[in-house]
């Protein structure tokens, strides 16, 4: 069965910092795009951003551009998130997904939460 | 990132038919055969339920079906059972690295 396992999550205060992680097992990762999705409390869904396989290739919603950073270690089978600069409509459940591709995302972890306040 | 329409909520008893509608543009629902629908229970990640349109990946019930037609893509629950109560989302390519996502639908069983 296909795993992703996220973790990281917390209580951070405006303007800092936090790096969420996500491991996974049992799928080709080195042959996969990844992404995050997030979701803010009673909110729906919004797309984070995307890694290409080798990590060279990045995208982002406009809202995080320049502030969250993904990237992965595939020798580790793990996808990171690094979260900068953090406002309170940031705070979210983050999802790590496999996207299958053209945004089709076949496996989801539980989720980690991330809350931003003072 | 766009954003696609549906409707905040359906309802319908079991054993009844339900349609929740998923409306974009020519940018993205009707220009690709890659919307997807997603089923979120409570307090869980969302499950993938239909992919490029109409394909169901294994294990998804066939209850479940998908369809598209011009910008609107369709999730059609058939034989509504109690654990179909549940969030569904819709999400489509919109072409380069674009996406587009639904708001979500709540769907009740009577």
């Amino acid at each position: 069965e296909v795993q992703l396992v996220e973790s990281g999550g917390g209580l951070v205060q405006p303007g800092g910092s936090l790096r969420v992680s996500c491991e996974v097992s049992r799928f080709v990762f080195i042959n996969s795009w990844m992404a995050w999705v997030r979701q803010a409390p009673g909110k729906g869904l919004e797309w984070v951003g995307n890694i290409n396989p080798d990590g060279h290739v990045t995208g982002y919603m406009d809202s995080v551009k320049g502030r969250f950073t993904i990237s992965r270690d595939n020798g580790k089978n793990s996808l990171y998130l690094q979260m900068n600069s953090l406002r309170a409509e940031d705070t979210a459940v983050y999802y790590c997904v496999k996207d299958w591709g053209w945004h089709t995302f076949d496996f989801w972890g539980q989720g980690t939460r991330v809350t931003v306040s003072s | 990132q766009s954003v696609l329409t549906q409707p905040p909520s359906a309802s319908g008893s079991p054993g009844q038919s339900v349609a929740i509608s998923c409306t974009g543009t020519s940018s993205d629902v009707g220009g690709y055969n890659y919307v997807s629908w997603y089923q979120q229970h409570p307090g869980k990640a969302p499950k993938l339920l239909i992919s490029e349109v109409y394909k169901r990946p294994s294990g998804v019930p066939d209850r479940f079906s998908g369809s598209k037609y011009a910008n609107t893509a369709t999730l059609t629950v058939s034989g509504l059972q109690a654990e179909d109560e549940a969030d569904y989302y819709c999400i489509s390519y919109a072409g380069g690295n674009d996406v587009a996502l639904g708001g979500g639908t709540k769907l009740t069983v009577l």
